[in-house]
């Protein structure tokens, strides 16, 4: 059974901190690996995606991947009251395989 | 304007009904998925379609029926045999138009049983 582990929190953090979110995943042969951000009441939307081990950035975002350690992360720096919401990993082996999420993790910005 | 259309936003069920939840796209993509989410859960696969006349099922399938004759569209019907229908359901879509085809999703049906 596949299996991808986050911290269901909430994560609280002050406006302007960053914030640091974890994911484990359980399958080795895993590919591609996202984070999606969910407003409460709202559907899942794509930020980030990362297939390389190391880091990625795409503004106050930053993925981190270390498939040795089954482990993909996400920083939000300078972080807003705007990205309080859940954030999801999710895992594929590749291609157009489904996805397997994560419960995701709450995270509140607090003004 | 390029997108995933969920249709309706909202629906209710009957005892013993089935219902369609509709799920059309304009974005040209071979792959198409169905998830089921509950409250402060993730999402779980009830179906999915690589292509055309073709889907397999996923993980929470029982009860679900779904079909895929246009490339455009995959609706998803839940039968009275789904005994706890009352959840968000989002569809998504992939293509390798992306290599490593990442999903996006419609905005949701929500059903609940009256």
């Amino acid at each position: 059974q596949k299996e991808v582990e986050q911290n269901s929190g909430p994560l609280s953090v002050p406006e302007g901190a960053i914030a640091s979110l974890n994911c484990t995943y359980s399958d080795r042969v895993s590919q591609s690996f996202f984070w999606y951000r969910q407003y409460s009441g709202k559907s899942p939307e794509l930020i980030m995606s990362i297939y390389s081990n190391g880091d990625k950035e795409d503004g106050r975002f930053t993925a981190q991947l270390n498939k040795a350690s089954q482990y993909v992360s996400l920083l939000i720096r300078d972080s807003q009251p705007s990205d309080s919401a859940t954030y999801l990993c999710a895992v594929t082996s590749g291609g157009n395989t489904p996805l397997v999420f994560g419960k995701g993790t709450r995270l509140s910005v607090i003004a | 304007d390029g997108g995933i259309t969920q249709s309706p936003k909202y629906l209710f069920r009957k005892e013993g009904q089935n219902v369609t939840l509709s799920c059309e796209q304009n974005l040209n993509h071979d792959a198409m998925y169905w998830y089921r989410q509950d409250p402060g859960q993730g999402l779980r696969l009830i179906y999915y379609s690589q292509i055309v006349n073709d889907f397999q099922k996923g993980d929470i399938a029982e009860g679900y029926s779904v079909s895929r004759e246009k490339k455009e569209s995959f609706p998803l019907t839940v039968t009275s045999a789904q005994k706890n229908p009352t959840a968000f359901y989002l569809c998504a879509s992939s293509s390798d138009m992306d290599p490593f085809w990442p999903q996006h999703f419609g905005d949701g049906t929500r059903l609940s049983i009256l």
